[in-house]
């Protein structure tokens, strides 16, 4: 079955504790990109990544970092989380050039005390 | 001025009504414009993708895409219960594939 895996579904943690959010894709897609999404706020990119080694910044990167060491996979990190961090997170991944085909994960809801 | 600006509702019709869903934007950039329904508890998922201008449809579900006016919307017709969800307008100046703006949502609720 094609799909997006995150895990941890949950997470609740403190402030300054490293943590990752795992992100996983099982269809050869070479495009995948982290989002949060808060109430009054919408959905917000992270970071995008569109094939290995190659990421870059969206709307708000600034505490996160990611890495795409391979294709299927797609870490988000937080370093050093912070309690603005709280939110819900979102991975997605599609293929590059059919842009009407996008997966997203299930969502990581996660909370920084 | 917010990069995209999305009606926050929320929006409530009864059945069979055709709904308006609109946003707006300033960044004059953005030629890749789309659509997304996002269910309660679940995922966002792709609604419609347009590119520049000028209309799409897909079943009872039409997107509209002004440039000039730098305004785009999202037409249901005969709106259904199923269709009550979370639409968020999203945009990009290079594609699906890239950086991607959003529109904070709208909550729609049809009535039965």
């Amino acid at each position: 079955e094609a799909q997006v895996t995150q895990n941890p579904r949950y997470l609740i943690t403190v402030t300054g504790k490293k943590l990752t959010v795992t992100c996983s894709q099982n269809m050869n897609h070479e495009y995948m990109s982290w989002y949060r999404q808060d109430p009054g706020l919408g959905l917000r990119q992270i970071y995008y990544s569109m094939n290995v080694e190659v990421t870059d910044k969206g709307d708000v990167p600034e505490g996160y970092k990611v890495s795409r060491k391979e294709k299927r996979n797609f870490p988000l990190i937080l370093e050093s989380p912070s309690p603005n961090q709280t939110s819900l997170y979102f991975c997605a991944s599609s293929p590059l050039g059919l842009v009407d085909t996008q997966y997203f994960g299930p969502g990581t809801r996660l909370t920084v005390l | 001025q917010k990069e995209v600006e999305q009606d926050p509702g929320p929006l409530s019709v009864p059945e069979g009504a055709i709904v308006s869903l609109n946003c707006t934007y300033s960044n004059s950039a953005f030629q890749y414009f789309m659509w997304y329904r996002q269910y309660s508890r679940k995922g966002p998922e792709l609604l419609m993708y347009t590119y520049s201008s000028g209309n799409k449809e897909d079943g009872r579900f039409t997107a509209q895409v002004d440039k000039s006016s730098k305004y785009i919307s999202l037409f249901i017709r005969d709106s259904q219960p199923s269709d009550s969800a979370t639409y968020l307008c999203a945009m990009s100046v290079s594609g699906a594939n890239s950086k991607l703006t959003f529109g904070k949502g709208i909550t729609l609720s049809v009535r039965p």
